[in-house]
């Protein structure tokens, strides 16, 4: 079964400072990827998606994240933090074939940002 | 921008009891779909709707677990007999298509306690 493993379940950055938030899967043919980001009382909300037209995904807010196939991960970037970056963030999963449609989501990553 | 609405926002009842959390999904969307997160866990798929029938659903959505579109706007799931580990948020999505690179819109989640 596909599946999607967020290392560090807590990321702390300055603002300004680099964010990355990591993300690999677990799927035996090159699957779907999303991320979704979460802001207090509110519902998930997604920043980007992976679709195979494109390695490089440009998402809202100024995040990215990179397909790489060779080491089966998504990670998410974003080159400078801002206070309203702080968030959780979802990585997710669905598979590219069959009739299967449901995401199967990471534990998440809580993003604090320092002033 | 049209968002998927989640009511109550907060639950707290008695095991044993009833509870039917309420979604009202975006109006143009066709595809309705209910996740749950246990406090400190993974968001886990539950139920997948479409055209007033499962299309699919997860071990979790045992026969307590009942989905239902009383009407044109709303999108219920019912929870016949409360458990203690029923203690979860609780997300509806919704999208105008299922395919696997659609979009997935989620609502702002109920939090269910059960005493």
């Amino acid at each position: 079964a596909q599946s999607v493993t967020q290392l560090g379940s807590h990321v702390s950055v300055s603002e300004g400072a680099l964010v990355l938030l990591r993300c690999n899967y677990s799927s035996s043919v090159p699957p779907y990827l999303f991320w979704y980001v979460q802001y207090p009382n509110q519902g998930l909300q997604l920043l980007l998606k992976y679709t195979s037209a494109a390695t490089l995904v440009k998402g809202i807010n100024g995040f990215e994240a990179e397909f790489k196939k060779s080491e089966t991960s998504f990670h998410l970037t974003k080159p400078s933090a801002h206070m309203s970056d702080a968030a959780e963030y979802f990585c997710a999963v669905r598979d590219s074939g069959g009739s299967n449609y449901k995401l199967t989501f990471g534990k998440g990553t809580l993003l604090t940002v320092n002033p | 921008e049209p968002e998927v609405t989640q009511t109550p926002s907060h639950q707290v009842t008695q095991m044993g009891q009833e509870v039917i959390l309420r979604c009202v999904p975006i109006s143009n969307h066709l595809y309705f779909y209910w996740y749950r997160q246990i406090l400190g866990q993974k968001v886990e798929f539950l139920v997948s709707f479409y055209n007033n029938e499962i299309s699919e659903k997860s071990e979790i959505f045992d026969d307590q677990f009942s989905v239902e579109r009383p009407d044109g706007s709303n999108f219920t799931l019912k929870i016949r007999s409360t458990k203690l580990e029923d203690s979860a948020m609780y997300f509806c999505a919704s999208s105008a298509v299922r395919t696997s690179t659609d979009t997935q819109y989620f609502g702002p989640g109920t939090r269910l306690t059960v005493l």
